[in-house]
């Protein structure tokens, strides 16, 4: 299993870009999401999904748009780049999320974006 | 809005010191987790603790969720360079149903 796969690896984008970033998972996990990590501020949700079809807003999800046509693939678009969105973005996946427990989430590699 | 206040930010020790990172939060979590991240990489998951006042040992780490299940510690004995990296808790459940709420992570280097 290659587990939770991010293309791509670093983007540079200039200001009002948009682009899409890939996150693939090959474990069959029912729930995806995609966080933000910037320096002092540990991990920040931008937005998740329990299933296919089914999405929903995170903590930061000004700016970027997902959907989930299928099991495996979770992709988040930046629809017009800002500076403020220079971070690393990881995308995870874990087998479930109740309301009471947390399953083991596993995160893929990354993507280093700079917005000029 | 769910809040998890990690402590200290940043650990510089010698090899062989012990050390305590702690995670604490003024709401209660059904369960907490910690994560552990090397540079370049994603944070990979290393215990879940899910019932108040419960001690979970992993060789030389041991983590602890507080009898209210509003905070969490981990403590490290005789630390090693192997032991470098950023450390992260992560509490679900209460009022974040579907959302894995981060604490700002504990920066440790260890030197040999």
């Amino acid at each position: 299993n290659a587990g939770v796969t991010q293309t791509p690896k670093f983007q540079v984008l200039k200001t009002g870009q948009s682009m899409t970033l890939q996150c693939a998972q090959d474990m069959n996990h029912e729930y995806m999401s995609w966080y933000r990590q910037d320096p002092g501020m540990g991990l920040r949700l931008i937005h998740y999904s329990v299933g296919a079809g089914i999405t929903d807003q995170g903590e930061v999800p000004n700016g970027y748009n997902v959907s989930r046509s299928t099991t495996e693939d979770f992709p988040l678009r930046l629809l017009s780049a800002a500076p403020s969105q220079t971070s690393v973005y990881f995308c995870a996946s874990s087998y479930a999320f109740s309301s009471g427990m947390s399953y083991e989430q596993y995160f893929g590699p990354g993507t280093r974006l700079t917005v000029t | 809005t769910q809040l998890l206040e990690q402590s200290p930010q940043f650990l510089s020790i010698q090899e062989g010191e012990n050390l305590t990172v702690y995670c604490n939060s003024s709401s209660v979590f059904s369960s907490l987790q910690w994560y552990r991240q090397e540079p370049g990489e994603g944070p990979v998951l290393l215990v879940t603790v899910v019932t108040g006042g419960e001690v979970k040992k992993l060789k030389r780490l041991t983590f602890q969720f507080g009898d209210a299940r509003k905070d969490s510690s981990l403590h490290i004995t005789a630390a090693q360079p192997g032991d470098t990296g950023l450390y992260l808790c992560a509490g679900a459940g209460g009022t974040s149903y579907g959302k894995l709420t981060f604490g700002q992570g504990t920066i440790l280097t260890v030197h040999p």
